[in-house]
């Protein structure tokens, strides 16, 4: 079975600033990976996936994130930040050739202040 | 306009009262979820359905049921035997039928709150 970690529940930042939030899986398949975005009382918007070739992967909002298969990570990247980003983000992964069930990490709380 | 519609936004249940949740969607997947949502818990799936007549328990299914009777509808019904139902619903959709990597469409959620 899959596992998500995201290793921080909150990260403040000041805007411009650059961020990272960080997200590690455990499966012992290959996996699709995702970032998905939440705003309050929202529903959850994709940002970007992950599914094969080219380790780095842009989406929208001017957020990248790079696969790092040995350390089993999906970190979330954004050079510089508005205030419009704060948000909740939420890590999640899939198996290849399983069900395409998502199994979400509990998310990270990204709160940019001016 | 395609997308995923869900109802009521907000919705009030007294303790031993079922109550259904809606969901449809028009962008005609296959592939239709619900999940729930806790502060500081992330989402956690209930019940799946691949294709239309047929749905799948999640990791937390107890105390909940659906039907799929429709490919565009997917309610989910919250009943007595849920013993902690006030949460935050979610429902999606994917395009399934073995798509890769399928991403998933959120609707906007509905709170449902036991007094």
């Amino acid at each position: 079975a899959q596992s998500v970690t995201q290793l921080d529940s909150q990260v403040p930042v000041f805007e411009e600033a650059p961020v990272e939030l960080r997200c590690n899986y455990s499966s012992s398949v290959s996996v699709y990976l995702f970032w998905y975005v939440q705003y309050p009382n929202q529903g959850l918007q994709l940002l970007l996936k992950y599914l094969s070739g080219s380790t780095l992967v842009k989406g929208i909002n001017g957020f990248e994130a790079e696969f790092n298969k040995s350390q089993t990570s999906f970190h979330l990247r954004k050079p510089s930040v508005h205030i419009s980003d704060t948000a909740e983000y939420f890590c999640a992964v899939s198996e290849k050739g399983g069900s395409e069930k998502l199994v979400f990490g509990k998310g990270t709380k990204l709160t940019v202040n001016p | 306009d395609g997308g995923i519609t869900q109802s009521p936004k907000y919705l009030f249940r007294k303790e031993g009262q079922n109550v259904t949740l809606s969901c449809e969607q028009n962008l005609n997947h296959d592939a239709m979820y619900w999940y729930r949502q806790d502060p500081g818990q992330g989402l956690r799936l209930i019940y799946y359905s691949q294709i239309v007549n047929d749905f799948q328990k999640g990791d937390i299914a107890e105390g909940y049921s659906v039907s799929r009777e429709k490919k565009e509808s997917f309610p989910l019904t919250v009943t007595s035997a849920q013993k902690n139902p006030t949460a935050f619903y979610l429902c999606a959709s994917s395009m399934g039928a073995g798509a890769r990597g399928d991403t998933q469409y959120f609707g906007p959620g509905t709170r449902l709150t036991v007094l």
